[in-house]
């Protein structure tokens, strides 16, 4: 699976959006980017996830490059509850197995 | 209730024991994961199961085994047990038959101590 790099940590303020990125520079053709979110310590819990096309969902939305070298998490109006480790992850469909978690984004929301 | 529980959620314990950990699910899910997480860092797999026939060694399989007792259950021992095992350790589940859909879920961990 793609190797990612993510920023180490990022602030925002409550009511804003959160724009988290993710460097993915050697994704393949088959796989998928993945967002994990984990909160102090909690079991991570999936966000989203996408192929090529962005993606919204109840809680997030998923931009990804034309040429699937990077993708931006947005939360649209951060809460103080949203303050968690964000993991961006790279993998084909099938190879959770193999999934690797990185050292993730702490997002800290500011009131 | 949960979908993924572990048991114990904490343990104390001295260098030298064995240790098991337990993990059940009732998603119905074929397949089950052990990670571990140390302070600050991201998550580690350890082992996992595709099914109940199916072990696989995971980056960090040294030290630890793993045993498969039904779908629902997967269980990560530690023979002898010992300090920089220390650690918070996750069970997760995902379904493959859901494709790309297939996110993983994960119980609400399991923090270790080696003394």
């Amino acid at each position: 699976d793609a190797k990612t790099t993510q920023p180490t940590s990022m602030d925002c303020a409550e009511g804003r959006a959160a724009n988290l990125p993710c460097n993915h520079s050697t994704i393949s053709g088959n796989e998928y980017v993945y967002w994990y979110r984990q909160i102090h310590s909690q079991g991570p819990q999936y966000i989203i996830h996408g192929l090529k096309n962005n993606e919204t969902n109840e809680m997030a939305s998923l931009i990804i490059t034309e040429d699937r070298k990077s993708s931006t998490l947005i939360l649209p109006h951060a809460t103080l509850r949203d303050t968690a480790v964000y993991y961006c992850i790279v993998r084909v469909d099938t190879n959770a197995g193999k999934s690797t978690f990185g050292d993730g984004t702490t997002l800290t929301v500011k009131p | 209730d949960a979908d993924v529980t572990q048991t114990p959620r904490n343990r104390i314990t001295k260098t030298g024991k064995r240790i098991m950990l337990e993990c059940s699910q009732t998603k119905g899910h074929d397949r089950m994961y052990w990670y571990r997480q140390d302070p600050g860092l991201g998550l580690r797999l350890i082992y996992y199961s595709f099914d109940v026939k199916d072990i696989n060694k995971g980056e960090i399989s040294d030290g630890y085994s793993v045993s498969r007792q039904a779908q629902a259950k997967f269980s990560l021992s530690l023979e002898s047990a010992i300090p920089n095992q220390t650690a918070l350790y996750f069970c997760a589940t995902s379904d493959p038959d859901r494709g790309a859909d297939n996110e993983q879920f994960f119980g609400p961990g399991t923090r270790l101590t080696v003394l």
